[in-house]
């Protein structure tokens, strides 16, 4: 049984436009989050959320538009692509947003904007 | 905010010991873990230590002084599967912040 899952693996589009990546994890955990991990493989967060409630977001642009219609979901929404964004995005949830709790990363989606 | 410090890349012999240190800055700090990632793979916990001292897992341990900011992960008796990215990262404020990473190369 897959804990953290995420599609596409991988995707490749052009710039200007928008694409969307789907995350679903089945270990009935209440914290979710996006992280970005660039060519250098530095893994900054982008947003949390905790059942279905927006808790952080990093200064990302607004063109970045988390959904979570579920607390076992946690989509992202990228419009108007730039060069920049090309990235590996990680999913990732925990038990609870606040304390400690180890975090379970889905498999990664690979975008590549040319 | 948050800030992490720990070296770029490190390279042992198989069978060696090797110690990751991580240095950090952080307001509302509740502990320092450790992830492991190898290459095209997700990061994958191994540790977590909230108070001082050191928690032992198998071949990994680690260590955490609150007073001096400072954790590190030992790894005994290198294998050449250890070869991947280590990152250290802080709970704190409701999130974790993740140090750059450690590149551990194990050679023959």
């Amino acid at each position: 049984d897959t804990a953290v899952s995420q599609t596409p693996k991988y995707l490749v589009t052009q710039m200007g436009n928008d694409k969307s990546i789907k995350c679903e994890q089945n270990l009935g955990h209440d914290t979710m989050y996006w992280y970005k991990q660039d060519s250098k493989k530095f893994l900054k967060i982008m947003f949390s959320y905790n059942n279905k409630e927006l808790i952080i977001n990093e200064t990302v642009p607004n063109r970045f538009s988390p959904k979570s219609p579920d607390k076992a979901h946690l989509n992202l929404h990228i419009n108007s692509l730039e060069l920049g964004d090309s990235a590996v995005y990680f999913c990732a949830s925990s038990q609870r947003g606040t304390g400690f709790s180890e975090q379970y990363f889905g498999p990664g989606t690979r975008l590549t904007v040319t | 905010g948050q800030s992490l410090e720990q070296p770029s890349e490190v390279t042992a012999v198989e069978g060696a010991i090797v110690q990751i240190n991580c240095t950090y800055q952080t307001s509302g700090f509740y502990g320092l873990s450790w992830y492991q990632q190898h290459d095209g793979g997700a990061p994958t916990f191994l540790s977590y230590n909230a108070l001082d001292g050191l928690e032992e897992t198998g071949r990994f341990s680690s260590f955490l002084s609150r007073s001096d900011s400072y954790g590190y992960l030992l790894l005994q008796e290198l294998q050449m599967k250890d070869s991947a990215s280590y990152f250290c990262a802080v709970t704190g404020a409701g999130k974790s912040t993740f140090g750059d990473g450690t590149t551990l190369t194990v050679k023959p």
